[in-house]
């Protein structure tokens, strides 16, 4: 089955310095990756994907993630946190063919401190 | 902009209950997915949809059902409120070849009590 895994609970990192949430992966076959985002009190807002092609994947609100085949990674990466990025954040992995079912880690707490 | 709502933001409930939530989306997304999500497990999906009348069981689906009678709405049944069922559940539709993008409504803060 595919999965991903999200190994820190919590990130904390002051505003303006380089956040980075990592990912991990588990998948037979071609990795499908997704990174969301849930900010107090509302549902998931999807933030970009990895398909194919570039490994350097551009998204929403200044994010990006790297996927990285050889240590089965897709860490989220911002230049430059913001308060406003406080939230939760989940990676996700397709699971199957032919589907949009997803597998979602357990999610990552970011609090970016002023 | 897709818009996924549903029926409450808090609804509490006896334990035995009957709860009915409801999901309904504006895009005419082929797929809708239920999920409920806990601290520390992330998002667990109960069941999905990929077209009316179809349903698929995900990986928690004991102890609910679901109805897809009309391609915009997708309803979640507990057909007998237990205490363990005590959660946030979301909503979430998608467009049938448009892989991974799931559109996800409020959520509903569910308590059986």
């Amino acid at each position: 089955a595919q999965s991903v895994a999200q190994p820190e609970d919590q990130v904390n990192v002051a505003e303006g310095n380089p956040l980075t949430v990592k990912c991990t992966y588990s998948v037979s076959g071609n990795p499908y990756l997704f990174w969301y985002v849930q900010y107090p009190n509302r549902g998931l807002q999807f933030l970009l994907k990895y398909i194919t092609g570039d490994n350097l994947v551009k998204g929403s609100y200044g994010f990006e993630a790297e996927f990285n085949k050889s240590q089965t990674s897709f860490h989220l990466k911002k230049p430059s946190a913001l308060v406003s990025d406080s939230a939760l954040y989940f990676c996700a992995v397709r699971e199957g063919e032919g589907n949009n079912r997803l597998a979602f880690g357990k999610g990552n707490q970011v609090v970016v401190i002023p | 902009d897709v818009k996924v709502t549903q029926s409450s933001r808090y609804l509490v409930k006896r334990t035995g209950e009957k709860v009915f939530l409801e999901c309904v989306q504006d895009m005419d997304h082929e797929n809708m997915f239920w999920y409920r999500q806990d601290p520390g497990l992330g998002l667990r999906l109960i069941y999905f949809s990929y077209d009316v009348k179809m349903k698929e069981k995900g990986d928690i689906p004991e102890g609910y059902s679901v109805s897809r009678e009309k391609k915009e709405r997708f309803s979640l049944i507990l057909e007998s409120a237990s205490t363990n069922q005590t959660s946030m559940y979301l909503c979430a539709s998608s467009l049938r070849g448009v892989l991974g993008e799931q559109y996800f409504g409020p959520g509903t803060r569910l308590t059986v009590t």
